[in-house]
């Protein structure tokens, strides 16, 4: 089963509002990421979990927290978001970091903040 | 610099006929992965194909297959007998070693247009 759930599908939010993304996992991966897709480009790495370790992009915001419960799901927080992150928001899993693994995606959640 | 380099935005291809999508990379790194990925209009990425620097062989999957030739730094994914669900965006992405295979970098992308 190589899928990934991300939740909700849609989501618009105010520029005061708090809200989270889910992504859930259930392939025993040990590597999940968050991407940022604007349209018409290619996907952006903001974060990567793996093997119980975050690495971050430094040039993402801090308005953007993850937060890992556990090895299957990575959420990310959302706070006090600015019109220029609408986007589209993709999760993936990959069995290991490794440059050999084939990362599997979500079918990503739309964010509009106004 | 860029690292992953896809030359053509738009490509147009006649249902049933093989179609090229060109890659182009640079990286030092001698371990490195690369790969290709459909995006349909939906949003999901879907990956296709993956070949790594040490395979002497090329990868294929099914209708995909991807020409890679190390020295030129090219892996060109070779669509064969095309349908029109292959209309889509396509990536390019690398993975290299020295990262830890961390970050994946993707190309610009080029959007495959299959005509009936």
């Amino acid at each position: 089963d190589t899928e990934v759930t991300q939740t909700p599908k849609h989501l618009v939010m105010g520029m005061t509002n708090k809200k989270s993304l889910k992504c859930e996992q259930h392939m025993g991966h040990r590597a999940m990421y968050w991407y940022k897709q604007k349209a018409k480009k290619p996907p952006e790495l903001m974060f990567v979990y793996s093997y119980e370790k975050l690495s971050i992009n430094e040039s993402v915001p801090s308005r953007f927290s993850p937060e890992c419960p556990n090895s299957s799901l990575l959420n990310l927080h959302l706070h006090a978001l600015q019109p220029e992150d609408s986007a589209l928001y993709l999760c993936a899993s990959s069995q290991n970091s490794g440059q050999t693994y084939e990362q599997y995606f979500g079918p990503g959640t739309r964010l509009t903040v106004t | 610099a860029q690292k992953i380099t896809q030359t053509q935005p738009g490509m147009f291809v006649q249902e049933k006929e093989a179609v090229t999508l060109d890659c182009t990379y640079d990286t030092s790194d001698q371990s490195y992965g690369l790969f290709w990925y459909k995006q349909p209009s939906s949003g999901e990425m879907i990956f296709l194909i993956y070949q790594g620097s040490y395979d002497e062989q090329n990868a294929t999957e099914g209708r995909y297959s991807l020409n890679f030739q190390k020295a030129r730094k090219s892996a060109n994914l070779v669509i064969s007998a095309s349908q029109l669900g292959d209309s889509a965006m396509y990536f390019c992405a690398m993975r290299e070693g020295s990262t830890g295979g961390f970050k994946t970098i993707f190309g610009a992308g080029t959007r495959l247009f299959v005509k009936a």
